[in-house]
């Protein structure tokens, strides 16, 4: 079965810093997905990547795919408090089904 | 408004029970994924129709069923609900080659 991993789980950072969330996975796939998760809400469409070296930015967030590597980053730059979220990335398999990952809670601290 | 409609937003029943989530997809999508969100498995791949069919199937239990219909809505069955099948349950629709919108979830919770 197709595995997603995210590092780290759980991140608390201060306002202004750097960071970058990890995901890897366990088979080929060229297209890979970030979302967002505020508490008890639902899952929104942050990127999508569809080709290895694809990169995508909005505001602060950005993200690559290294489909050779099977790795995807999501680069935070200078964060501000309204970034404090869970973020998952997803693995699309043959079009059935997402495989998500277990979701990094960020948490960032003024 | 993300275009995928799910009702009800809050289901509080208890155990033994069966309910019913309903899911409409965003205009012109034909296909509904569901997905079961808990603290302890994360999101849980359930079931995949496309256009009336089932395509996939993920770890859903014979306790839970699903249909889409010919208007393209989708039920998710629940039946003999136990404290463990409280979570939130998302279902999802996307057109070809981009990513999931996902419906806003039904909350359940199994007393």
């Amino acid at each position: 079965e197709l595995k997603v991993e995210q590092n780290p789980l759980f991140l608390s950072m201060q306002e202004g810093k750097n960071y970058t969330i990890y995901c890897n996975y366990s088979t080929t796939s060229d297209r890979l997905y970030w979302y967002r998760q505020d508490p008890g809400k639902s899952l929104e469409s942050l990127f999508v990547l569809l080709s290895n070296g694809a990169v995508k930015q909005e505001g602060r967030l950005m993200a690559s795919l290294d489909t050779k590597a099977r790795l995807s980053t999501l680069h935070i730059t200078a964060a501000v408090h309204d970034l404090s979220a869970t973020y998952f990335c997803a693995v699309d398999k043959a079009g059935n089904q997402f495989y998500f990952g277990t979701g990094t809670s960020l948490t960032v601290i003024p | 408004d993300s275009g995928v409609t799910q009702t009800p937003k809050h289901l509080i029943t208890a155990t033994g029970q069966r309910v019913t989530l309903r899911c409409s997809p965003r205009s012109g999508d034909l296909s509904v994924y569901w997905y079961q969100q808990s603290l302890d498995q994360g999101l849980q791949f359930l079931i995949h129709y496309y256009n009336g069919e089932e395509r996939a199937k993920g770890n859903i239990l014979e306790r839970f069923s699903a249909q889409q219909f010919p208007d393209l809505h989708s039920e998710l069955n629940l039946s003999s609900l136990e404290l463990g099948d409280s979570a939130l349950y998302f279902c999802a629709s996307r057109p070809p080659r981009y990513g999931y919108t996902f419906g806003s979830g039904t909350r359940l919770t199994v007393v």
